[in-house]
């Protein structure tokens, strides 16, 4: 099993969708957790941070799901430019595990 | 802010040449990161640098690859001899004080043939 796992999608979704994915990790005693995007042929940017508490950042919600050991990535109101590639990390003692990613594509 | 610059943005080199890539990190960062990128094995943390020092580089593969940061703003990845299979995109990252919240490098693209 990976320490990281990812469906790799794509995720074809209308615009103006919810959708949501997640990312499952295998250590229980993973520390922090984070979303990045990457668009194609560029650099991954960071997201946004999960906190214990799950966290909101306009129409993209985070969560964390500690029981079962995933973090999982809502977007509202889906818009064309959400087509990227989405990669979770998860940080184990200082050491940073990525996930493979899940391709999202918003179709008009 | 200019952000993290990466040269070359392309390279192209035979099997066996010596290739190195370079790196600028952001003024001020005290974390430098560097990553390899492929479609069969994603994003690949290499090594990673804390105020110029070496913290962790369990992920560089082999003794073939070898990273350095003389100072503060520069550093280097270097592949001698570079094998076909090291064909990637290379990026380089830094953060500020955290560990998490890096910045990446628009990546250099390398092709050994």
């Amino acid at each position: 099993r990976k320490e990281v796992e990812q469906d790799p999608g794509p995720f074809n979704v209308p615009e103006g969708a919810t959708v949501a994915f997640n990312c499952t990790y295998s250590n229980s005693a993973s520390q922090s957790f984070f979303w990045y995007r990457q668009d194609c042929r560029k650099e991954p940017k960071l997201l946004m941070s999960v906190y214990s508490s799950g966290n909101e950042d306009g129409r993209f919600t985070a969560q964390l799901n500690r029981a079962s050991q995933y973090i999982s990535l809502l977007i509202r109101d889906s818009k064309l430019s959400d087509s990227a590639t989405y990669l979770c990390v998860v940080n184990l003692n200082y050491q940073l595990i990525w996930g493979a990613g899940t391709k999202l594509i918003i179709k008009p | 802010d200019a952000g993290v610059i990466q040269s070359p943005r392309h390279e192209v080199t035979e099997m066996g040449q010596e290739v190195t890539l370079r790196c600028k990190p952001i003024s001020g960062h005290d974390y430098l990161f560097w990553y390899r990128q492929t479609m069969m094995r994603g994003l690949e943390l290499l090594i990673y640098f804390n105020n110029n020092v070496p913290i962790d580089d369990s992920g560089m593969p082999e003794d073939r690859f070898s990273a350095k940061m003389p100072n503060a703003s520069f550093s280097t990845l270097k592949i001698q001899p570079s094998e076909p299979r090291d064909s990637a995109v290379y990026f380089c990252a830094s953060s500020p004080k955290d560990l998490y919240e890096q910045y990446f490098g628009p990546g250099t693209r390398l092709t050994v043939t």
